[in-house]
């Protein structure tokens, strides 16, 4: 069984582009969430998106914005870059939350590098 | 606010001894709680979960510990392997009504060395 998908393993970009990351989730999970982990810091919460729609987000500005196709994959884009965007954002899928708790499963990765 | 906490940025033991990780939390809404590891240039690899009507999961080598008085979890490895060498991170969510729905809260991390 193929684990969580992401492409690119790298993009770099310069500040004030836009990036967009891409996840295939685990067959059978409708359940995407992205999360930041910044150079020092640890994961960090972004988005979560269950049958398409957007259920929670973290703690981050308006111009990281993401949506989840009919297929369950994902998009993940962050607008007008900063520096400080230059992260490792991973993607995790499950099954979906409206029953018992279920384990996220992450991919391997994308690496932002901001110049 | 630091809701998860991993207070021992490393650990080194003995090939075949026990590992044990901690981990304590703030926040008495989480009802879950998880722990993966990570091997350097790969994601967090889901390792075992328990939740709060349990106090004791295992899974082979592994076995997760929660005591919810004192909001605590561990992991504990027997026996530990050089293969096991990696960074833990324990995480947790909570239930369906708070702002921390289905997000997972992780802890600093743990750096574990399994000495052959």
């Amino acid at each position: 069984e193929a684990g969580v998908t992401q492409s690119p393993t790298h993009l770099i970009k310069t500040r004030g582009q836009q990036a967009t990351l891409r996840c295939s989730p685990i067959s059978g999970h409708t359940s995407v969430y992205w999360y930041q982990q910044a150079l020092g810091l640890g994961l960090q919460f972004l988005l979560w998106y269950d049958e398409g729609e957007e259920r929670n987000r973290g703690n981050f500005p308006p111009r990281f914005s993401g949506r989840q196709f009919p297929n369950y994959s994902s998009e993940l884009n962050v607008n007008a870059l900063e520096l400080e965007d230059s992260a490792l954002y991973l993607c995790a899928s499950s099954l979906g939350q409206t029953g018992p708790n279920q384990p996220q499963h992450f991919g391997d990765g994308t690496r932002l590098s901001i110049l | 606010d630091q809701q998860v906490k991993q207070n021992s940025p490393s650990l080194s033991v003995q090939e075949g001894r026990i590992s044990i990780l901690n981990c304590d939390y703030t926040n008495s809404m989480f009802d879950y709680f998880l722990w993966y590891k990570k091997y350097p240039a790969e994601g967090p690899t889901f390792l075992i979960s328990i939740s709060s009507i349990k106090d004791k999961n295992e899974d082979g080598r592994f076995t997760v510990f929660l005591n919810k008085s004192a909001k605590h979890l561990s992991l504990h490895i027997v026996p530990s392997q050089p293969g096991d060498s990696a960074v833990y991170f324990c995480a947790a969510s909570a239930g369906q009504s708070s702002s921390n729905t289905g997000k997972l809260i992780f802890g600093q991390g743990t750096t574990l060395q399994v000495k052959p």
